[in-house]
């Protein structure tokens, strides 16, 4: 079964400070990751996503992420956070081959402090 | 104008009775999704629709129903509500086309069931 989880339900940072959001997940074959974001009041919208290729994906918004297939890990990367950044960010995983639905982890809350 | 209109925003209804809640795209895309997110546990899927004839079952289908009525629109009902099924409720869609399943959501609905 497809799987991801997301350890930490609350990461703060402080403004200009790299941040990191840890996933890891559990799947049959290979993994299609994906990275959504939520800002209040709104619905998710998509980060990045990795399909195949460089383990390293960059996305929207100055975010990135890591794929490492040792750690089954895809972890969310930030170089510098922004006040802004903060929102709930989720990790999702495909469903099995044939299917086209996301399996969501429980979500992060990310606060950046000023 | 949003891609993925769901209607309404927020309701409040009773015990026992019967809701609809309503999405519609202008996206052109094929799949439609319903999740619902509720605090500690993420999204979860209901039902999903790879086009008109074909929907599906997905994790939490129980106690609700679903109408494709057209590719545009994607409907969800609880036929007879109760307070567990009090949730952010979520449409998305994608397209059939793309490499990957990458979903648009719509704002959410806020049901509360009393």
């Amino acid at each position: 079964a497809q799987s991801v989880a997301q350890p930490e339900d609350q990461v703060n940072v402080a403004e200009g400070n790299p941040l990191t959001v840890k996933c890891t997940y559990s799947v049959s074959g290979n993994p299609y990751l994906f990275w959504y974001v939520q800002y209040p009041n709104r619905g998710l919208q998509f980060l990045l996503k990795y399909i195949t290729g460089d383990n390293l994906v960059k996305g929207s918004y100055g975010f990135e992420a890591e794929f490492n297939k040792s750690q089954t890990s895809f972890h969310l990367k930030k170089p510098s956070a922004l006040v802004s950044d903060s929102a709930l960010y989720f990790c999702a995983v495909r469903g099995p081959t044939g299917a086209n639905n996301l399996f969501f982890g429980t979500g992060t809350r990310l606060t950046v402090i000023p | 104008d949003a891609d993925v209109t769901q209607t309404p925003r927020n309701r409040i209804t009773k015990t026992g009775k019967r809701i609809m809640l309503e999405c519609s795209q202008t996206k052109g895309h094929d799949r439609m999704y319903w999740y619902r997110q509720d605090p500690g546990l993420g999204l979860r899927l209901i039902y999903y629709s790879f086009d008109v004839k074909d929907i599906n079952k997905g994790e939490i289908s129980d106690g609700y129903s679903v109408s494709r009525q057209a590719q545009a629109k994607f409907s969800l009902s609880l036929e007879s509500a109760i307070p567990n099924q009090t949730a952010l409720y979520f449409c998305a869609t994608s397209d059939s086309r793309g490499a990957t399943t990458k979903l648009f959501f719509g704002s959410g609905t806020q049901l509360s069931v009393l």
